[in-house]
């Protein structure tokens, strides 16, 4: 089983449309959550982390459900700019590494 | 503010020439220092992280090698360059604790030829 685990889409969803991302975790001793943004030939960007009582930021909408092993991303309000590769990233239990999803692509359509 | 500087953007090398690729990490100390690299159309695979100068852990054992001769310097290498070895290579820092994410560079996209 893969440490992290996502779907890979892609998704194609029109401009306003609601979308969300799920990812599950194989380590339970896992204590740090983010969500990255990676736009295409373009470095990763810190998009959220991910608390556990839930956490909103503008549009963006991130859950943890710990007993489940399973985080998600909500976009509301989807724009032409949201179209990337939504990569979730979850810590090994060490504080200095992370894992990273192999990504969800998101395009948004006009 | 923290920024993280790495070069060149792009290279193109022919097999079995040597590698250098450099990252400098501004406005912080005693930075978690990592390099990952990504194949064309894959995941983040981690290479090498970095608690202290001098101090490299390997994840994968490969013709790659790592240094950090100062504080904010990261320095990855190779003797000869395999054609597996093309794909997106990052930087990235990060501060020490549980719930700091890292912060990457530009990359350096490698082609082999």
């Amino acid at each position: 089983r893969k440490e992290v685990e996502q779907d890979p889409g892609p998704f194609n969803v029109p401009e306003g449309a609601t979308v969300a991302f799920n990812c599950t975790y194989s380590n339970s001793a896992s204590q740090s959550f983010f969500w990255y943004r990676q736009d295409c030939r373009k470095e990763p960007k810190l998009l959220m982390s991910v608390y556990s009582s839930g956490n909103e930021d503008g549009r963006f909408t991130a859950q943890l459900n710990r007993a489940s092993q399973y985080i998600s991303l909500l976009i509301r309000d989807s724009k032409l700019s949201d179209s990337a590769t939504y990569l979730c990233v979850v810590n090994r239990g060490s504080a200095r590494q992370l894992t990273f999803g192999s990504g969800t692509q998101l395009t948004v359509l006009p | 503010s923290q920024t993280i500087h790495q070069w060149p953007a792009t290279l193109v090398q022919p097999v079995g020439s040597p590698l250098s690729l450099e990252c400098t990490v501004e406005g912080t100390s005693n930075p978690n220092l990592y390099w990952y690299r990504q194949a064309a159309g894959r995941g983040l695979q981690l290479l090498f992280y970095s608690v202290g100068i001098g101090q490299i852990s390997s994840e994968v054992p490969q013709n790659l090698s790592a240094s950090r001769p100062q504080d904010r310097q990261f320095i990855l290498s190779s003797k000869k360059l395999l054609l597996s070895d093309s794909g997106f290579y990052l930087c990235a820092w990060s501060v020490l604790g549980q719930t700091q994410p890292q912060h990457f560079g530009d990359g350096t996209r490698l082609s082999i030829l």
